[in-house]
C-alpha cells in the first residue's frame, strides 16, 4: 500500500513570486507519481507525472517537479505564479503494477494575491 | 476528443433518500473509476472497473453503495440510503488499461 503526505494545507503567495508545494510518499514497491490541479467546481487536471527516466519533470503551465527517491519526495515548483494559479493541488501515487488506482494526498490550497 | 461526462453536476437530497450518478467515459477507455472527495480531503477510490468487470471495490461501502458498468461503457453509482457523511464530490475517471486517468467535473452531493 502507498500513502502520500502533503506537508502544507495552504500556501499564500504573491503574484510573480516562486512557489514550492511539498509532497512525500511511502511505498514498499516502485511507484509512479503525479501532480493534479483542481480549480473551483472543476475536476482534476493532470499537471505532470513521473514514470521513469529524468528525475526532473516538466509539466503544463510552467510547473515542474523533482523526484527524489532517497527522500521519497516529489515537490512541485513554479518560478513565477499568476493569479490564475490559485487552485488546489494534489499529489498522487500509484504502484507500477496498478495504473490508475491513485492514492491522493490531502491537497494544498494555493492562494495567489496581487 | 470529448472528455469524461458526468451528471448531474449538483444534487441535494435528504438523508435516507436514494441517489444515482451517471458517468460516460472517454471513448475507447477500458478502465473506469469512481472516486469520493470529501471537503478538505483528497479523492478516495471507491471502485475500479475494467470493461464491465469490477477490479477493485475494497473501499466501497457495500451496505449502501452500488455501482455498475453496463456493456463496458457508461457507469452508474448509487447510494441507498444516503447518510449525512456521504456529502462529497463524486468524481468519475477513465483511462486505457494502463495509462493516465482523465477526470470528469464531478457531481457535488449534499445530504441534509
Amino acid at each position: 500500500a502507498q500513502s502520500v503526505t502533503q506537508l502544507d494545507s495552504q500556501v499564500p503567495v504573491f503574484e510573480e513570486a516562486p512557489v514550492e508545494l511539498r509532497c512525500n510518499y511511502s511505498s514498499s514497491v516502485s511507484v509512479y507519481l503525479f501532480w493534479y490541479v483542481q480549480y473551483p467546481n472543476q475536476g482534476l487536471q493532470l499537471l505532470l507525472k513521473y514514470l521513469s527516466g529524468s528525475t526532473l519533470v516538466k509539466g503544463i503551465n510552467g510547473f515542474e517537479a523533482e523526484f527524489n527517491k532517497s527522500q521519497t519526495s516529489f515537490h512541485l515548483r513554479k518560478p513565477s505564479v499568476h493569479i490564475s494559479d490559485t487552485a488546489e493541488y494534489f499529489c498522487a501515487v500509484t504502484s507500477t503494477d496498478s495504473w490508475g488506482k491513485l492514492q491522493f494526498g490531502a491537497g494544498t490550497q494555493v492562494v495567489v494575491t496581487p | 476528443e470529448a472528455g469524461v461526462a458526468q451528471s448531474p453536476r449538483y444534487k441535494i437530497i435528504e438523508k435516507r433518500q436514494s441517489v444515482a450518478f451517471w458517468c460516460n467515459p472517454i471513448s475507447g477507455h477500458a478502465t473506469l473509476y469512481w472516486y469520493q472527495q470529501i471537503l478538505g480531503q483528497g479523492p478516495k477510490l471507491l471502485i475500479q472497473f475494467q470493461n464491465n468487470g469490477v477490479v477493485d471495490d475494497s473501499q466501497l461501502p457495500k451496505d449502501r453503495f452500488s455501482a455498475e458498468r453496463l456493456k463496458g461503457v457508461d457507469s452508474t453509482l448509487k447510494i441507498q440510503p444516503a447518510k449525512l457523511e456521504d456529502s462529497a464530490v463524486y468524481l468519475c475517471a477513465s483511462s486505457y488499461s494502463r495509462g493516465q486517468a482523465f477526470f470528469g467535473q464531478g457531481t457535488r452531493l449534499t445530504v441534509v
